[in-house]
C-alpha cells in the first residue's frame, strides 16, 4: 500500500464550479500536512499548509480528518488557471517529505 | 525569491555511462533533496543532505550516489546508467524546520533518457 495515495483523476471542472478531493495517509504518526501545485511541465511549488482545524487561502479549502487519515482539498469557483496537478504531502519524523501521485485538475469554459 | 538551478533541462545517455547531475540554491537553505519523477509513481526520493558533506538515503537510493562538498551544491551521481533510470530528476532545498516550516523550493527539473 502507497504511504500517501490520491485519485489520479483528471477531475473536469468547469468555470466557476466548486470541486474537492481527498487524499490518503498510512503512517498515524504523520506530523505535518501540505498540499502543493504543478502545472504541466513545471516544478511542483507550495499552495497551502493543512492545519488540524482546517484553513483557508482565498477559494482554496484544507481540512485534515486524523481520525479517517485523510486530507482534502476544495477549490471555489473554479478558474481556468487553476488547472494543474495537486500533490498531497505528507511529513513524518525528520525532515523527509513523503509526496501522493497528485491529482490532476482540469478546468474548462 | 529562492532559486534553485540545474545544470540541464535535458540529457540524453547511453547505457552504461557515468552521468552528473548538478542543482544550485542561492538561498543559504540548509537542507538539499533529489528526487524521481515518474508517471503514476510520483515523486520518490532519492537522497538528501542536511549539511556539507552529510547525506542521507532516501527511499530509491539504489544506484545513485550524492555529493555535497558545498552548502549551495547538490551533486546526483548515476555511477552506470541504465535505461531504468530514465526519468525526471527534480532538486529541491529547503531551510531547517528548527527556524522554517518544510516548504520545498525546487529546481525545474532535468529529463533524463538513458538509451
Amino acid at each position: 500500500r502507497k504511504e500517501v495515495e490520491q485519485d489520479p483523476g483528471p477531475f473536469n471542472v468547469p468555470e466557476g464550479a466548486t470541486v474537492a478531493f481527498n487524499c490518503t495517509y498510512s503512517n498515524s504518526a504523520s506530523q505535518s500536512f501540505f498540499w502543493y501545485r504543478q502545472d504541466c511541465r513545471k516544478e511542483p511549488k507550495l499552495l497551502m499548509s493543512v492545519y488540524s482545524s482546517g484553513n483557508e487561502d482565498g477559494r482554496f479549502t484544507a481540512q485534515l480528518n486524523r481520525a479517517s487519515q485523510y486530507i482534502s482539498l476544495l477549490i471555489r469557483d473554479s478558474k481556468l488557471s487553476d488547472s494543474a496537478t495537486y500533490l498531497c504531502v505528507v511529513k513524518a519524523a525528520g525532515n523527509k517529505l513523503t509526496f501522493g501521485g497528485g491529482t490532476r485538475v482540469l478546468v474548462k469554459p | 525569491d529562492v532559486k534553485v538551478t540545474q545544470s540541464s533541462r535535458y540529457l540524453v545517455k547511453r547505457t552504461g555511462e557515468k552521468v552528473f547531475l548538478e542543482c544550485v540554491q542561492d538561498m543559504d537553505h540548509e537542507n538539499m533533496f533529489w528526487y524521481r519523477q515518474d508517471p503514476g509513481l510520483g515523486l520518490r526520493l532519492i537522497y538528501f543532505s542536511y549539511d556539507v558533506k552529510m547525506k542521507e538515503k532516501g527511499d530509491i537510493p539504489e544506484g545513485y550516489s550524492v555529493s555535497r562538498e558545498k552548502k549551495e551544491r547538490f551533486s546526483l551521481i548515476l555511477e552506470s546508467a541504465s535505461t531504468n533510470q530514465t526519468s525526471m530528476y527534480l532538486c529541491a532545498s529547503s531551510l531547517s524546520p528548527r527556524t522554517s516550516g518544510y516548504e520545498q523550493y525546487f529546481g525545474p527539473g532535468t529529463r533524463l533518457t538513458v538509451t
